[in-house]
């Protein structure tokens, strides 16, 4: 059974950085064609595409984010790390994890997500 | 890497069918095989309901179906039951490579 569980700090100031992590089972990010994928949804508004790491250690960035945004992996620990620097009260949004198998190009299994509020 | 566009809300009667657009470019949509949708019932996470334009996950009922044409995609839901009433997004991956865009999101009501 694939799952995966996002945690970090429910509250960030203006100006810090947010680092989340997201801890997965089930499944080897090692593994041919398995990735994961971050996706952020600000309170009432729509899902937007943030990063992705795939199981050669390859990344991949939103454009509009990318000098803010990094991911990592951890494959010891099965996690993979994201970090949004410079944050400000518009990054405020429920931040999700999910996986992502190539050559599927789809999110088949998504964490619960995790509230994080810039105030 | 701008959202794709989905019209913002949707309704149809029980038992009948609802479709929703979401048009991208010839980068995104029109360039892609990968194309899919997301259902999101309110404080909810997103569940697939469809996969490379047109395939249903195992467990989908086949009530939900999706086609391409040109740089639009369209998710028709056929039969609607009160439990379809939710927010859907699609989603495409931006021709060969591995960036995403998800749909502005369209609220479907069931009357």
């Amino acid at each position: 059974q694939v799952t995966l569980r996002e945690s970090g700090p429910a509250l960030v100031k203006p100006k810090q950085t947010l680092a989340l992590t997201c801890t997965f089972s089930g499944f080897s990010l090692t593994s041919f064609g398995m990735c994961v994928s971050w996706i952020r949804q600000p309170p009432g508004k729509a899902l937007e595409w943030l990063a992705f790491i795939d199981w050669d250690g390859d990344k991949y960035y939103n454009s509009s984010l990318r000098t803010r945004l990094t991911i990592s992996r951890d494959t010891s620990k099965n996690q993979v790390i994201l970090t949004l620097t410079n944050v400000d009260p518009v990054d405020t949004a429920a931040y999700y994890c999910a996986r992502v198998r190539h050559p599927w190009n789809f999110f088949d299994s998504w964490g619960q997500g995790t509230l994080v509020t810039v105030s | 890497q701008s959202a794709l566009t989905q019209p913002p809300s949707a309704s149809g009667s029980l038992g009948q069918s609802v479709t929703i657009s979401c048009t991208g470019t010839g980068s995104d949509v029109g360039d892609s095989n990968s194309v899919s949708w997301y259902q999101q019932h309110p404080g909810k996470v997103p569940k697939v309901i469809i996969y490379e334009v047109s395939k249903r996950p195992s467990g989908v009922p086949d009530r939900f179906s999706g086609s391409k044409s040109g740089n639009t995609a369209s998710l028709t839901v056929s039969g609607l039951q009160a439990d379809d009433e939710a927010d859907y997004y699609c989603c495409s991956d931006v021709g060969d490579t591995r960036l995403f865009v998800f749909g502005t999101g369209t609220k479907v009501t069931v009357l």
